[in-house]
């Protein structure tokens, strides 16, 4: 049974325009939520994280929010850039423990 | 800043040999790296967690005789796919804390094992 969910196979957003990447998880004892960035052949690379304290963290262009009475979380970009396009994971914990549950991954592609 | 390498990047092997993976972290030490697993279309799963000078604690599901992990030093981790089979065909990856902040924790690029 997947506890975490991207029901978003892809996205394909416009140069400059926002993306949304959404993720849902089942488990209310998660309390660490990640963003992670994957290109092919390499590994995944952090991009932004949040914790339970939290519902919206913000780092330039990206922003994580987080509902947690939906069990939701979503990735924000904007402005979206060409560069952005990758799969896009997002993982939760439960405690600081470095272990990570992963989601299916969404694709995103940015056009220019 | 921090890297996470892994070696070999590809390997194809014959059912029923043994392949080894290394995860090494290059410019820090960790005293805990993860192994995952990905199949096509799919999640990273983990597999183990993998602890310098002791046993590596395995995820539910796992075998632990089919895959051997030795964290033999700060900076080394190996995975071993022993009896490998065409169903252990994947794409496995490692990664390394450097400390307790989740931006530290890296990944390695990943091995793509084929068994035939």
């Amino acid at each position: 049974d997947q506890q975490v969910k991207q029901n978003s196979p892809s996205l394909s957003v416009q140069e400059g325009r926002i993306s949304i990447l959404n993720c849902d998880y089942t488990n209310s004892m998660f309390d660490y939520f990640l963003w992670y960035k994957k290109y092919p052949a390499e590994g995944p690379t952090f991009l932004i994280s949040i914790s339970s304290i939290k519902d919206k963290n913000e780092d330039g262009r990206f922003t994580v929010f987080l509902n947690k009475s939906a069990k939701h979380l979503s990735l924000h970009i904007v402005p979206s850039q060409p560069g952005d396009s990758a799969v896009y994971f997002c993982a939760v914990s439960s405690g600081n423990t470095g272990k990570l549950i992963f989601g299916q991954g969404t694709t995103l592609q940015v056009k220019p | 800043g921090a890297v996470v390498s892994q070696h070999p990047s590809r390997v194809i092997c014959k059912s029923g040999t043994s392949v080894k993976i290394e995860c090494r972290s290059l410019d820090f030490q960790a005293t805990t790296m993860f192994w995952y697993r990905q199949f096509p279309k799919q999640s990273l799963m983990l597999m183990a967690t993998s602890n310098e000078g002791s046993k590596a604690t395995y995820e539910q599901g796992v075998e632990k005789d089919k895959f051997l992990i030795n964290h033999a030093s700060l900076t080394l981790s190996t995975l071993t796919v022993t009896s490998a089979h065409p169903e252990d065909s994947s794409f496995y990856i490692c990664s390394a804390r450097r400390d307790s902040r989740w931006e530290t924790q890296y990944f390695g690029p990943g091995t793509r094992l084929l068994v035939l």
